[in-house]
């Protein structure tokens, strides 16, 4: 079974543009989570999707926005970048969107963003 | 407001022995935490995980210890080994109608052979 793919790998933009990164969950997996990583932040959670609703937002601004496709693909958008946006983007997928049990995420390799 | 705290930003531990993983967390509402492990270049991979009405879960090397009554949980590696070395994050999940993971900021252990 494939894992979950994000695309693209690394990206470089400069300030004021807007990115657009995709993330393919684990087939069958229907919730998607979106998170950022800086260095001595650990991740910050950003939105997750399930069924193509967002069902939760982190404390992100809204140029930080995304979707999710019937598919389970999802998609998030940064608007009006800025330098602070350079992180490590991560996505991940979990099969249940409840109970007690198979609540771990499944993680991409992630999007190294380098805003300059 | 860090809700999940990993106050040792590093651990060295020499192979063999045990490696004690610290996280504390302020929301009571919190009803599942996890463990997970990163490597450089790699996504966080899913290491173990324990529910909210548990005190201990084992799984092979890996033992998650809660403490409800401190909001404190620890991992546990025994025996360490050099494969180990790695960063390791903990998690705690919210459920308000959605799912709200939040991290910890990792702690980054060092097995020695």
């Amino acid at each position: 079974k494939a894992g979950v793919t994000q695309t693209p790998r690394y990206l470089i933009k400069t300030r004021g543009q807007q990115v657009t990164l995709s993330c393919s969950p684990i087939s069958g997996h229907r919730s998607v989570s979106w998170y950022q990583q800086t260095p001595g932040q650990g991740l910050q959670f950003l939105f997750e999707y399930f069924s193509e609703t967002q069902r939760n937002k982190g404390n992100f601004p809204g140029r930080f926005s995304g979707r999710q496709f019937s598919n389970s693909r999802s998609e998030m958008n940064v608007s009006t970048l800025e330098l602070g946006d350079s992180a490590l983007y991560l996505c991940a997928s979990s099969l249940l969107a409840g109970g007690t049990t198979g609540n771990e995420q499944f993680f991409g390799p992630g999007t190294r963003l380098t805003v300059l | 407001d860090q809700q999940v705290k990993q106050n040792s930003p590093s651990l060295s531990v020499q192979e063999g022995r045990i490696s004690i993983l610290n996280c504390d967390y302020t929301n009571s509402m919190f009803d599942y935490f996890l463990w997970y492990k990163k490597y450089p270049a790699e996504g966080p991979t899913f290491l173990i995980s324990i529910s909210s009405i548990k005190d201990k879960n084992e799984d092979g090397r890996f033992t998650v210890f809660l403490n409800k009554s401190a909001k404190h949980l620890s991992l546990h590696i025994v025996p360490s080994q050099p494969g180990d070395s790695a960063v390791y994050f903990c998690a705690a999940r919210l459920d308000t109608g959605g799912f709200k993971t939040i991290f910890g900021a990792g702690t980054r252990l060092f097995v020695k052979a």
